[in-house]
C-alpha cells in the first residue's frame, strides 16, 4: 500500500504558467481533498471530492480547477499561476470524512 | 475569521516531561475534534481524537481533553520523546453530514534531550 502519492515533490513556475499537480491513492477511500498551506498558516481547504464524478469547492478554491474521473485520482489544476499561490499543497484521502490519509505535498514557488 | 486558535506557535519541553499543546475554538457546530502531528516535508498524519460526548480520550503516551462550555481542547504528551518534536495542528469538524476538518496554525513542539 503505498497510501496517497503526489507529483511532482517540487515545481518552480513563472507568473501565467500553467500545470497540473497529481495525486493518486490505493485505499478504495471516497474521500479526496486538496489543500495548502502558507508558512506559519493551517492547512486551507481548496477542493475536495466525495465520490468519482463529484466535486465541491474549499474555503480558497479561486484560481484552481479539479476534476475526479476515477476513484483513485483526483488531480488539480493551476490555470495562470500567481505569486499567490505559492504555497506547499497536500492532496487527502479518507474512507469517512475525519481521519484523513495525507499524501507528503507539493512545494510549489511561482516567480 | 479564525474558527480555530493555536496561540502558542511553538513550545519547547525537556525529555520526560509533560507537554500540554492548546487549542481554542468558536464554532459550537464541531463535535469531533482532531490532532494531526506533522514531520518537516512529510503530509501531516492523524494522531488521536476526541468526540464531543466525551471529556477526555487516552491513547498510550497521548491524552486529549474537551472543554466544550469553554471552547477549549488541549493534547497531553506524556513522558515526552525526541520523535515527538514535530508541528501539531488542532483540527476539528463538524457534525455529520459537514465533517470537513478546520485546522488550526499549528505548534512546534521541540522536545529537548
Amino acid at each position: 500500500n503505498a497510501g496517497v502519492t503526489q507529483t511532482p515533490k517540487f515545481r518552480i513556475l513563472k507568473i501565467g504558467q500553467s500545470m497540473t499537480l497529481q495525486c493518486t491513492q490505493d485505499m478504495n477511500h471516497n474521500y479526496m481533498y486538496w489543500y495548502r498551506q502558507d508558512p506559519g498558516m493551517g492547512l486551507k481547504l481548496i477542493y475536495y471530492s466525495v465520490g468519482a464524478g463529484i466535486t465541491d469547492k474549499g474555503e480558497v478554491p479561486n484560481g484552481y480547477n479539479v476534476s475526479r474521473s476515477t476513484t483513485e485520482d483526483f488531480p488539480l489544476r493551476l490555470e495562470l499561476a500567481a505569486p499567490s499561490q505559492t504555497s506547499v499543497y497536500f492532496c487527502a484521502s479518507s474512507y469517512a470524512q475525519r481521519e484523513q490519509y495525507f499524501g507528503p505535498g507539493t512545494r510549489l514557488t511561482v516567480t | 475569521d479564525q474558527q480555530v486558535k493555536q496561540n502558542s506557535p511553538s513550545l519547547s519541553v525537556q525529555e520526560g516531561r509533560i507537554s500540554i499543546l492548546n487549542c481554542d475554538y468558536t464554532n459550537s457546530m464541531f463535535d469531533y475534534f482532531l490532532w494531526y502531528k506533522k514531520y518537516p516535508a512529510e503530509g501531516p498524519t492523524f494522531l488521536i481524537s476526541i468526540s464531543s460526548i466525551k471529556d477526555k480520550n487516552e491513547d498510550g503516551r497521548f491524552t486529549v481533553f474537551l472543554n466544550k462550555s469553554a471552547k477549549h481542547l488541549s493534547l497531553h504528551i506524556v513522558p515526552s520523546q525526541p520523535g515527538d518534536s514535530a508541528v501539531y495542528f488542532c483540527a476539528p469538524s463538524g457534525a455529520f453530514g459537514n465533517e470537513k476538518l478546520t485546522f488550526g496554525t499549528g505548534t512546534r513542539l521541540t522536545i529537548i534531550p
